[in-house]
């Protein structure tokens, strides 16, 4: 079935560090992909993403390329600050009306 | 302002003791979902609906009910809650057909079994 995988975390950064969380999937046919982020205490919220190959999604100063060949989703942000410290779920939604979730991967920014 | 409103936030409980969990949406969206959020196993869909009387198993529907009765609500019922349905749960709606634009999802709900 679809899935997805993502780096486990906690990936900690030193503000004003790049950031990469690598994300890869498997499905049947051509999923729209997606990163949602989920700051402490709250929901998720979309960040962005991407509807089909090569796409780019990009918010808030970070980017996803829908890359088909090597099927990842790799989430990029050239420096971080502290307020970016949440999870981050990589997701790709099937033509079946569902979401299928990676695991998340939190991420530490400290001063 | 359009979003999605699951109750109540944090919820605890004792085995066996029926609850609703509810989740109203007002964007009159067709599809709507219940998730579960446990560490490290991210999230798991627990039934789905595609409309009024519509609903269907997802990944995990052992132990949960769901009814649509009205197009905006779409309640969780755990009849007899057991500690392993301890998790934090959220609602999500979208348009039918447009779920590849992204999900609205509600702010959670953190229900404790003990």
């Amino acid at each position: 079935g679809d899935s997805v995988t993502q780096m486990e975390g906690p990936v900690t950064l030193s503000e004003e560090a790049c950031l990469t969380i690598n994300c890869t999937y498997t499905a049947t046919g051509y999923p729209s992909l997606f990163w949602y982020v989920q700051y402490p205490g709250e929901g998720l919220q979309l960040l962005l993403k991407a509807t089909k190959a090569d796409d780019k999604g990009s918010n808030k100063g970070f980017e996803a390329t829908y890359r088909k060949e090597t099927t990842s989703f790799h989430l990029e942000k050239g420096s971080v600050q502290v307020s970016d410290s949440a999870v981050y779920f990589c997701a790709l939604h099937t033509g079946f009306q569902k979401l299928v979730f990676g695991t998340g991967t939190r991420l530490l920014v400290s001063p | 302002e359009a979003q999605v409103t699951q109750n109540p936030r944090y919820l605890i409980t004792v085995t066996g003791k029926k609850l609703t969990v509810t989740c109203s949406q007002n964007m009159n969206h067709e599809y709507m979902s219940w998730y579960r959020q446990d560490p490290g196993l991210g999230l798991r869909q627990i039934y789905y609906s595609m409309n009024v009387e519509v609903t269907d198993k997802g990944d995990v529907p052992e132990g949960y009910k769901v009814s649509r009765k009205e197009k905006r609500n779409f309640p969780l019922i755990l009849e007899s809650p057991s500690p392993n349905q301890t998790s934090l749960y959220f609602c999500a709606s979208s348009l039918l057909g447009q779920g590849n634009y992204g999900y609205t999802f509600g702010s959670g709900t953190r229900l404790t079994v003990v």
